[in-house]
């Protein structure tokens, strides 16, 4: 049971690169989150899935796609990276009716 | 608006100290509190959860925290702490029933030997 997990740990992009962060859970949970950790920021949501089919936009997502693949997997997709996008992204699951959510260990973007 | 405040960036305690972290939230009915903890380069770990009941609500790591109504308040407590303590602490709530988790900036705790 490895819980919530994350690829990549570390990437580096140039400006205007696009890429897709990857997430996936093993613990059945119906919802998925993408959050955003910055300096003296916290974590601010950018997309959820409350359930597989649905997504919804969080408090920042501009600049991002999301696409929930299936019940395990939520993926957050840069179509053109910009340097305001560097940041560490943590994924995150709850299960139904439960408030708790789960966090993967986090991918580290930089972009140059 | 809908808001977590955690007042201290940084503290700086002595290891065997007593600790206490402040969190105040600014919501319109009870919420549901949660502190997590972060390691560095590390994911969030749940330290411990408040939904209702007992207003003292104990944790992993021996941490306690309490929900205080009339203070809008939910501070993180430990009263000896071990220099492996030394992380930053996020104090979070989300309201009933909804999928959004406010956060809140953030301290980051450094234990002194």
């Amino acid at each position: 049971n490895a819980g919530v997990t994350q690829t990549p740990k570390f990437q580096v992009l140039k400006t205007g690169q696009s890429m897709t962060l990857q997430c996936a859970q093993d613990m059945n949970h119906n919802s998925m989150y993408w959050y955003r950790q910055d300096p003296g920021m916290g974590l601010r949501l950018i997309y959820y899935s409350a359930s597989e089919g649905t997504t919804d936009k969080g408090e920042v997502p501009n600049g991002y796609n999301v696409s929930r693949l299936n019940k395990r997997e939520f993926s957050l997709r840069l179509e053109s990276a910009a340097p305001s996008q560097t940041s560490v992204y943590f994924c995150a699951s709850n299960g139904q009716g439960e408030e708790t959510q789960y966090f993967g260990p986090g991918t580290r973007l930089l972009v140059l | 608006a809908q808001s977590v405040t955690q007042p201290d960036i940084h503290i700086t305690v002595s290891e065997g100290a007593s600790l206490e972290l402040r969190c105040n939230y600014s919501y319109g009915a009870t919420p549901y509190l949660f502190w997590y903890v972060q390691s560095p380069g590390q994911g969030l770990q749940l330290l411990l959860k408040y939904f209702s009941g007992d207003t003292l609500v104990q944790g992993i790591k021996g941490f306690e925290a309490e929900f205080k109504r009339s203070q809008s308040s939910f501070n993180l407590r430990k009263p000896s702490v071990h220099w492996s303590d030394a992380a930053e602490y996020f104090c979070a709530f989300s309201g009933a029933g909804s999928y959004q988790l406010t956060f809140g900036k953030g301290t980051k705790l450094s234990v002194i030997p």
